[in-house]
């Protein structure tokens, strides 16, 4: 079992509709979770950044991890042809100096007007 | 105020060759990152630093080196570049994990060996 699962899609929707996005871990001992994305020919950028379990909402994006169930979402609500990227899922275990963020293979949105 | 900078952009390599990957970062981050990204993979930690002087390996190592003189500084080295290493290597800094800063990535160095 990989350490981090996530559904590579590739996920189209229309403009407008609401997108989740979720990945499963298997590491109990991960306690932050960042949800990334990616357009095409660039690096990373960070959307949401989580600590242990619950709800973050910024604008139209909600994260939420459910650590009973080691499963991290995020939604899009009112999706925009801009949101079309890939979104990779991250997370790592807390304090260290160790700087290992463990990615997910990416889900590659596409928003059509 | 750049934030994180790679270079080249591009770069073909023939088997044998080796060279350098730049990256420099103005942000003062202590922390900085090398990871490759393989087509429809996730991206995989190849080295990092926690400051000037200190290195340590991450997930995959081996056919790479780094260094770590300047703070601003971390440049990685492909000593005999073999096929398996053709993939985008990204270059990020951080203010550490257990803070609340994420960590900054640049767009990416696109390398294939031929």
């Amino acid at each position: 079992q990989k350490e981090v699962e996530q559904d590579p899609g590739p996920l189209s929707v229309p403009e407008g509709a609401i997108v989740s996005l979720n990945c499963t871990y298997s590491n109990s001992a991960f306690q932050y979770f960042m949800w990334y994305r990616q357009y095409s020919r660039k690096g990373p950028e960070l959307l949401m950044y989580t600590y242990s379990s619950g709800n973050k909402e910024d604008g139209r994006f909600t994260a939420q991890v459910d650590k009973s169930s080691k499963y991290i979402s995020l939604f899009i609500r009112d999706s925009q042809p801009s949101d079309s990227a890939t979104y990779l899922c991250a997370m790592s275990t807390m304090g260290g100096s160790q700087g290992n963020l463990i990615f997910g293979k990416g889900t590659k949105l596409s928003v059509k007007p | 105020n750049a934030g994180v900078t790679q270079t080249p952009k591009f770069r073909i390599l023939k088997i044998g060759q080796s060279m350098t990957l730049q990256c420099t970062q103005d942000m003062n981050h202590n922390y900085m990152y090398w990871y490759r990204q393989d087509p429809g993979m996730g991206l995989k930690l190849i080295y990092y630093s926690v400051g000037a002087g200190i290195t340590d390996k991450g997930e995959v190592p081996n056919g790479y080196n780094v260094s770590r003189s300047t703070t601003e500084d971390f440049p990685l080295r492909l000593e005999l570049a073999a096929p398996s290493q053709t993939s985008v290597y990204f270059c990020a800094g951080g203010s550490g994990i257990g803070s609340n800063q994420p960590q900054h990535f640049g767009d990416g160095t696109r390398l294939s060996i031929l």
